[in-house]
């Protein structure tokens, strides 16, 4: 595989379910991310991670929860979200981070409905 | 703080005709700067960038766009539309330690 993978591509939670978005890079990145990308609304970055370590966090609820196990992998833990969640979530990587010119490469997003 | 506009939220063409999306960005400093592109249902996809050199750079799908730091513009062209160019645009910049930061989007619309 190459490029960026998010999987589920779809879902759909209740309120009190716990999910896990996921997120894998084949690029060779050091930084991974993660957007919100709701209607009518521009792109959120919600999170950083560079080399492993979280650099960003744009106060986000604590209902979601990232994890960055190595530089490949980026999860995204979601409990007690509500209705106002839904959104599509999108995960990018990019060789570097601060002062880089490489751009951001996205995966295609996980779409997320919260009922 | 850096921002991003993109003058009009919604652009339609006929097939054919050509394309002209608007970006604009605030900055003492000229940024990095970059247009995407966005399908439905899918991820955003890096259409061009310019970081230094020549202002007028070229992208995929025939698309070109040119740095015009008078102007602080970043406008994306494209001669003739297809109707496979339907789609959401956006612009987007970087400077140096800091976070990109993007447009709002535009979403073209090519009409037969």
């Amino acid at each position: 595989e190459t490029g960026v993978t998010q999987t589920p591509r779809h879902l759909v939670m209740g309120m009190t379910n716990k999910k896990s978005l996921k997120c894998e890079q084949h690029l060779g990145h050091n930084a991974m991310y993660w957007y919100k990308q709701s209607a009518k609304k521009p792109l959120e970055l919600m999170f950083v991670y560079n080399f492993k370590e979280q650099t960003e966090n744009n106060s986000v609820p604590s209902r979601f929860s990232p994890e960055c196990p190595n530089s490949s992998h980026l999860f995204l833990h979601l409990h007690t979200l509500q209705p106002e969640d839904s959104a599509l979530y999108l995960c990018a990587s990019s060789q570097g981070r601060r002062g880089v010119t490489g751009e951001l490469f996205f995966g295609e997003g996980s779409r997320l409905t919260v009922l | 703080a850096q921002s991003v506009t993109q003058l009009g939220s919604h652009v339609s063409v006929s097939e054919g005709a050509l394309v002209l999306l608007r970006c604009n960005y605030s900055s003492s400093v000229p940024p990095y700067l970059f247009w995407y592109v966005q399908y439905p249902n899918q991820g955003l996809q890096l259409l061009l960038k310019y970081t230094t050199g020549a202002t007028l750079v070229k992208g995929i799908n025939g698309f070109e766009a040119e740095f015009k730091k008078s102007e602080t513009s970043f406008h994306l062209t494209k001669p003739s539309a297809h109707m496979s160019d339907a789609a959401e645009y956006f612009c987007a910049v970087i400077r140096y330690g800091q976070n990109f930061v993007f447009g709002p989007g535009t979403r073209l619309s090519v009409l037969p």
